[in-house]
């Protein structure tokens, strides 16, 4: 098994470019989120996928976009890039199933993509 | 308010002294409770969960449901345990705390 893979893993854009954050598992969970990671700010959830087919916006979803392809994908769409979203991307899944609590509920992280918006 | 706050932005301290990362939650429910590490260049890995009562690495963690807590303690740090930590709670999401960065000097 991968695990969860991201790419791209480093990513350098100029403000107003788009570009897509993608994400896959292999472990056949259920569930896959985004994060941004930035100093003092700890992680913060900006979209999440409980299942193939939903999407629900997180802490800080503004100027992100996202689609769950299949239970395998999870992309990441920035639309017009601003240098505020300079920052760490990280995608996780885990097994959590809405309603039940215990040993599926962890979460697997990828390497994360270090993106910096001119 | 569903909330994980880690007071310590950074805890630095010499090889074979106690380590304690703090952490408290606000959750009206019964909560599930994560500690999660990230090395230097490294992705996030799960460290422990309180459901588990587990020490991983010399870690231990336990929920004190009273003060609201989950603090991470281990009696003697060693310089590899040098990471960023955050706790983290679990409801519908999972929330982060802001995390700490423990410097554990030789």
């Amino acid at each position: 098994n991968a695990g969860v893979t991201q790419t791209p893993k480093f990513q350098v854009l100029k403000t107003g470019q788009s570009m897509t954050l993608q994400c896959a598992q292999d472990m056949n969970h259920n569930s896959m989120y985004w994060y941004r990671q930035d100093p003092g700010m700890g992680l913060r959830l900006i979209y999440y996928s409980a299942s193939e087919g939903t999407t629900d916006k997180g802490e800080v979803p503004n100027g992100y976009n996202v689609s769950r392809l299949n239970k395998r994908e999870f992309s990441l769409r920035l639309e017009s890039a601003a240098p505020s979203q300079t920052s760490v991307y990280f995608c996780a899944s885990s097994a959590f199933e809405t309603g039940t609590k215990g040993a599926k509920n962890i979460q697997y992280f990828g390497a994360g993509t270090r993106l910096s918006v001119l | 308010a569903q909330r994980v706050t880690q007071p310590e932005k950074l805890l630095s301290v010499f090889k074979g002294a106690p380590v304690e990362l703090k952490c408290n939650y606000s959750y009206s429910g019964s909560p599930e409770l994560f500690w999660y590490v990230q090395y230097s260049r490294q992705r996030l890995q799960l460290l422990l969960r309180h459901i588990s009562r587990e020490s991983i690495k010399g870690f231990t963690a336990d929920l004190n449901k009273g003060e609201t807590s989950f603090h991470l303690k281990k009696p003697f740090a060693q310089e590899e345990d040098s990471a960023m930590y955050y706790c983290a709670l679990l409801t519908d999401k999972l929330i982060f705390g802001t995390g700490t960065r423990l410097q554990v000097f030789p």
